[in-house]
């Protein structure tokens, strides 16, 4: 069973706007990665928040976490053309392993 | 620094044929992973290693085997290859484990007929 399950499945929007996607989990994590991941490529790390931190920046990217309602949001300001991607969580529940969610397809258009 | 590279990157196979599939990386990482990716999934974890000469199974390994020789290495195999097992095959590594990021491989496309 997966962990983490994002949502919405795909979300389209103009360049300039801002996106916001949700990750839902299930059991009690260390920690929450979002990856991105550009169509025909790897997945490339994009920030890590802690079970003990409730928000984290990194440039245009904010992340929070909700360890209460086992949820956490990636928002993305300002969206550009080169945004458009697949985003993805991954939780890990005190092993060594990752688990992802299906992630979400965003389309920013110009 | 390369990082993590996959050979090959594109494969079409026929039902029962074998081959295997071989990650590199130069980042001195402990950690290993062999996941698929289907259409509209997330990455399911086959098998990963936790360092030289160890490997565990993860949440899809049947079908497939695993060996960690050297720690830079970690190859995947098929042995009888099935359609099911049509997928794209990422490879990733991390320094310590699940507390660091992952950094990954750019796939291969396996096709099997």
């Amino acid at each position: 069973s997966q962990q983490g399950e994002e949502d919405p499945q795909a979300l389209s929007i103009q360049e300039g706007e801002n996106a916001t996607m949700n990750c839902s989990y299930k059991t009690s994590i260390n920690n929450l990665q979002w990856y991105r991941q550009n169509s025909g490529r790897g997945l490339v790390h994009l920030i890590l928040i802690r079970s003990n931190e409730r928000e984290k920046h990194s440039g245009r990217l904010r992340v929070t976490l909700d360890t209460s309602k086992k949820s956490s949001s990636l928002l993305i300001t300002a969206s550009r053309a080169a945004d458009t991607a697949s985003y993805f969580c991954a939780t890990d529940a005190g092993g060594q392993n990752f688990v992802f969610g299906p992630g979400t397809r965003l389309s920013v258009l110009p | 620094n390369a990082g993590v590279t996959q050979t090959p990157k594109f494969r079409v196979l026929k039902t029962g044929q074998s081959m295997t599939l071989l990650c590199a990386q130069d980042m001195n990482h402990e950690y290993m992973y062999w996941y698929r990716q289907d259409p509209g999934m997330g990455l399911r974890l086959i098998h990963y290693s936790v360092g030289e000469g160890t490997t565990a199974k993860g949440e899809v390994p049947d079908g497939y085997n695993v060996s960690r020789l050297k720690k830079q290495n970690f190859l995947l195999g098929l042995e009888s290859a099935a359609p099911s097992q049509t997928s794209v095959y990422f490879c990733a590594s991390t320094l310590l484990g699940a507390s660091y990021e992952q950094y990954f491989g750019p796939g291969t496309r396996l096709t099997v007929t």
